[in-house]
């Protein structure tokens, strides 16, 4: 079990520019999860795959917003012309099974400073 | 709505003192409830969880009692160590086969020896 597995651990970038975030899960986890979470706040969900499929979206992801996992395996999560509001820590997690019998095992996150 | 509400930190206590942090739920049914914590440098990662009313959830010395009268799910702990300092997440799934975790916002627990 090497752990869920995030790059970069920071990113900064100017207002308007384009990002994208990388997450390897756990090798036998199914499932992956993105979250995104602000200074004091808990993390706030953004999307969850299960395998190659993307079967829940949150309203926060916003059309600026995309993620893919096209083997079912690593996923990655762009943002487009980013905005000060997008600086954020992004959480990756993946599980086994569904998050009612299986713990969720996140990443350590990818900080983002949008300038 | 579908919201979790939880002890505002920071919490510091000395070392083999008795931790509280108190988590109230809203839901309009019985939503699977969890502890997450963050140790420093970490990943969150879950430390309990409770799946229907009465229910305790135990881990590494933590407990929580799923309350579905008062629609909490307390944590508490007898003794804490100075490694039990971190942060703690109280969080729910959303019903209907959601497998989104909703989460408050975190208490930090510092301990001091």
């Amino acid at each position: 079990d090497t752990g869920v597995s995030q790059n970069p651990r920071h990113k900064i970038t100017k207002r308007g520019q384009n990002v994208t975030f990388r997450c390897d899960p756990i090798s036998e986890h199914n499932r992956l999860y993105w979250y995104r979470q602000t200074l004091g706040q808990g993390p706030e969900f953004l999307t969850y795959f299960q395998n190659e499929a993307q079967l829940e979206k949150s309203r926060l992801l916003s059309d600026r917003f995309s993620a893919e996992r096209p083997k079912g395996s690593f996923s990655t999560l762009e943002i487009q012309r980013t905005e000060q509001g997008d600086s954020a820590m992004y959480l990756c997690a993946s599980s086994k099974e569904s998050s009612y019998n299986s713990p969720l095992h996140f990443g350590n996150g990818t900080r983002l400073t949008v300038t | 709505g579908n919201s979790v509400t939880q002890m505002e930190g920071p919490v510091t206590l000395s070392e083999e003192a008795f931790l509280t942090i108190n988590c109230t739920y809203t839901a309009t049914g019985y939503p699977s409830l969890f502890w997450y914590v963050q140790y420093p440098g970490e990943g969150l990662q879950l430390l309990l969880k409770a799946t229907k009313a009465d229910d305790k959830g135990s881990n590494k010395g933590f407990e929580a009692t799923y309350r579905k009268e008062t629609t909490s799910f307390h944590l508490e702990k007898g003794s804490v160590q100075v490694s039990d300092s971190a942060v703690y997440f109280c969080s729910r799934l959303r019903e209907g086969g959601s497998e989104k975790l909703v989460f408050g916002k975190g208490t930090k627990l510092t301990v001091n020896p």
